[in-house]
Formats: C-alpha cells, sequence, structure tokens
C-alpha cells in the first residue's frame, strides 16, 4: 500500500487566489512527520512546512498552512495568495516514529504540478 | 552557512558503466540520505547514513551501494549501469531534533 498519496497529478490557481492540494498517508505508528517539499523545475527540494502527529494545531509558514485531520489521515497543504512563483511540483512526505528520533527516511508521494497563472 | 552539496551537476553514461555521486551535508550534520527520482515518479529511497553507518536501505538491488566518511560527506556508488538508472539523484542531511531534511541540487545522471 502507498504511505503517500496525491490525487491530483496537476492543479490550476489564478494569482493571488488560494489552492489546496491534498495528501493522505498511511500509517500504523502513533508517532510520525508530515512534511510538505516544493520542487521547481531547477530540481532542488525546498522544505516548506512541518506537521508531527502529536501536534494540536496546524502548522503555518507564512502563506502555507498545513490542514491536519489526524481521524482522516489527511495533510492538505493550502497556499493563500498564490503567486507567480508559487508555479511548482509540490510533493507530501512522512517520516515515521523511531523512538522517538527525528531522523529516518521520508516516504514522498507522486506530486501535484501547480500552475499560477495572472 | 553554506547548503548540501552534490557533485557532478550532470553526467552522462553507458550501460554497464559504474559512476560515484558525491554530496557534502551542511556543517554540523550527521544524517546523509540519498533518493532516486525518476522522470515523473516522486522520490524513492536509496540510502540512510549516519555516524558513518548505514542505517536503513530502500528497495534497490545491491549494485546501489554507498558510504559516508568520517567528516559525513556521503558517496552513492551505481554498478553496471541500465538505462532505468536514469534520474535525478538528490542526497540531503540533517541532525537530530531537525525535523525537515535539507536537499542539494541534486546530480542528473543519463544512461545511454
Amino acid at each position: 500500500a502507498q504511505k503517500i498519496t496525491q490525487t491530483q497529478p496537476g492543479m490550476f490557481v489564478q494569482e493571488k487566489e488560494a489552492v489546496t492540494l491534498d495528501c493522505t498517508y498511511d500509517t500504523s505508528d502513533p508517532s510520525y512527520g508530515l512534511f510538505w517539499y516544493k520542487q521547481p523545475s531547477s530540481g532542488e527540494m525546498i522544505f516548506l512546512i512541518y506537521q508531527g502527529s502529536y501536534d494540536q494545531q496546524n502548522a503555518t509558514e507564512g502563506r502555507y498552512s498545513l490542514n491536519f485531520q489526524k481521524a482522516r489521515k489527511s495533510a492538505n497543504l493550502v497556499i493563500s495568495a498564490s503567486q507567480l512563483g508559487d508555479s511548482a511540483m509540490y510533493f507530501c512526505a512522512m517520516r515515521e516514529g523511531e523512538g522517538g528520533s527525528t531522523l529516518g527516511r521520508l516516504y514522498f508521494g507522486r506530486g501535484t504540478q501547480l500552475t499560477v497563472w495572472p | 552557512e553554506a547548503g548540501v552539496t552534490q557533485s557532478p551537476t550532470h553526467l552522462i553514461k553507458t550501460r554497464g558503466q559504474q559512476v560515484t555521486l558525491r554530496c557534502s551535508p551542511i556543517s554540523g550534520h550527521t544524517s546523509v540520505y540519498w533518493y532516486q527520482q525518476a522522470l515523473g515518479l516522486g522520490l524513492q529511497f536509496l540510502l540512510w547514513y549516519d555516524e558513518g553507518e548505514e542505517r536503513n536501505r530502500g528497495n534497490f538491488p545491491p549494485r546501489f551501494s554507498g558510504r559516508q566518511f568520517p567528516n559525513y560527506s556521503s558517496e552513492l556508488n551505481v554498478n553496471a549501469l541500465e538505462l532505468e538508472d536514469s534520474a535525478l539523484y538528490l542526497c540531503a542531511s540533517n541532525v537530530n531534533r531537525a525535523y525537515e531534511q535539507y536537499f542539494g541540487p541534486g546530480t542528473r545522471l543519463t544512461v545511454t
């Protein structure tokens, strides 16, 4: 079974509008972390936001927020006030708990290509 | 603070050849991760090194191997290259208590 599922291969949003990128995850570990990364056409992965499984509040970082619904095992990324520079591939990822360590491999989804148009 | 660096940026190899990719983590980071990103696919985990030891390995054949040096830099070796090894190889690093992994720019390998 896929650990991370991103069902939207592509999304389009107009500049200054908000957009939600979907992510669902699958784990039986009670301790895990969820991440979103942005990959521009240059290829480098840029960390955007993190949510821990025990965090009570949804994570926010500037224009990025993570809509964490634990019971539904979803971790959607919301980008507010989209900018042309937000056009990129977005990946959802998960790390399963390893005795409380923050080390360990990430499981990635297949990504969503976001295009922001003027 | 310098980020994760990788070399070379690009390379082209012939099927059956061997290749070595290099990664230098951020100063102070002890863990290095290697991922493969084939065209149109997400990142597939290859190897994780921490404090010089291999901690975990993804579902790749033994011809994918690597090591971590005392200065925490790392090499990824791929023997007997196959066409499907063509991909972007990304290296990431972090240190315990840092949730995110920091990625390098990648090495784009083309096998012909």
